[in-house]
Formats: structure tokens, sequence, C-alpha cells
């Protein structure tokens, strides 16, 4: 079964506006990981976040982990159109053969 | 870099015939992944390599897929026979390979979009 389920599945917001996204995975992890996919293209690295951090931030991206409830946050701030996409939490494992799964994304669409 | 490059990014073709996907993964990179993406099953992950080496093919869904690295700058995926159900956009990341602890980042190609009529 897939590590990482995100949700909402989809999410449509105000440019302007903070967009949440959030994922849950089902076994502990080394580190999670989210990536951005523009329609029809490949995914983008945004952000990583080690097991022992709890906080990140990269730019308008905010990054939060919670081991204790395996779930992670993606907040996106003062959201722009650009920012149109799907978003996907990727999460390796501490077992087993060192491989990230994909979680199912959040469509996210910023309007103008 | 120009990146990871796939090769073609369309191909349209029948049941029962043979179908080749192509990656070049960045240059350096120690990992590479090949994935597939379709509405019902999101991103799976069918198989990655090591410098070279298979590592982890229990994604591969059947026999009739099979992929290869004969070198450190080339991998291929191959369908045969496809079959309608394959229909998928294909995807090939490499990474430099940090490990579990560090984490790697995957650089994502554009992927081959597959259609089997």
């Amino acid at each position: 079964s897939q590590q990482g389920e995100e949700d909402p599945q989809a999410l449509s917001i105000q440019e302007g506006e903070n967009a949440t996204m959030n994922c849950s995975y089902k076994t502990s992890i080394n580190n999670l990981q989210w990536y951005r996919q523009n329609s029809g293209r490949g995914l983008v690295h945004l952000i990583l976040i080690r097991s022992n951090e709890r906080e990140k931030h990269s730019g308008r991206l905010r990054v939060t982990l919670d081991t204790s409830k395996k779930s992670s946050s993606l907040l996106i701030t003062a959201s722009r159109a650009a920012d149109t996409a799907s978003y996907f939490c990727a999460t390796a494992s501490t077992s087993g053969t060192y491989k990230y799964i994909f979680g199912t994304g959040t469509r996210l669409k910023v309007l103008a | 870099d120009a990146g990871v490059i796939q090769s073609p990014r369309h191909e349209v073709t029948e049941m029962g015939q043979e179908v080749t996907l192509r990656c070049k993964p960045i240059s350096g990179h120690d990992y590479l992944f090949w994935y597939r993406q379709t509405m019902m099953r999101g991103l799976e992950l069918l198989i990655y390599f090591n410098n070279n080496v298979p590592i982890d093919d229990s994604g591969m869904p059947e026999d009739r897929f099979s992929a290869k690295m004969p070198n450190a700058s080339f991998s291929t995926l191959k369908i045969q026979p496809s079959e309608p159900r394959d229909s998928a956009v294909y995807f090939c990341a490499s990474s430099l390979g940090g490990g579990r602890t560090t984490g790697d980042t995957q650089y994502f190609g554009p992927g081959t979009r597959l259609t089997v009529l």
C-alpha cells in the first residue's frame, strides 16, 4: 500500500491566500520530501525535512513534520497563480530497501 | 546539465507490440528510478538502480516489463508485449545518492506518455 496519503485531494483558493496540504504516512521514516508537478511535466523537488526536524522553511514554503502522528504539512503562503500544480509527499522508510514512496497528491488551483 | 532526458516523449502503439522507453540520467548520479503514473494508481515506483545494478524491482508489474542499465548514462524500460492497461506516463528520475539519513533529491525527466491501443 502507498506510504503517503495527501489531503485534501483538491484545493482551490484565491491568489494571495495561503494553501495548506497534509500528508500522512504509515511506517517510520528517515526523511520526507515534498514535490510539485505542473500539468504535463515531471516532478520537481521542493523541500526535504529529516525525521529529527519539526519545521523547515524555504521562501514561501513551510513544512512541518510530526513523527508521533506520522504526518506532515506543506504551507504555501501568499499563493500565486503560478503555484497551480499537484503537490506530492514522498517518504523513505527506515527499513527495507531504500526507496521513496509517493503519496496520492493534492491538486492545487490558485485563482487569479 | 540538460537534466534527465527521456525519449520518446510520446508513444502510441498497438496492443502486442514491443515498446522501449529510454532514459539518460544526470551525469554523476548514482541512482536511477523508473516510475509509472496513472490517474487510478498515482505514481508507482517500478524499479531502481544503484551504480547500474538493479536493487529493487518489486514494483515491476509483470514479466512483460524489463529494465536495463548497461552503463551509467543510459537505461531502458521495455514492455513486451504491450497491453492497453500499460497506457500511462512513465518517468525516469535520478539522484546523487544521499542515502537514507541524508536523503536524496530526485530529478525527474519530462516523462514518456504511452498509449497502447
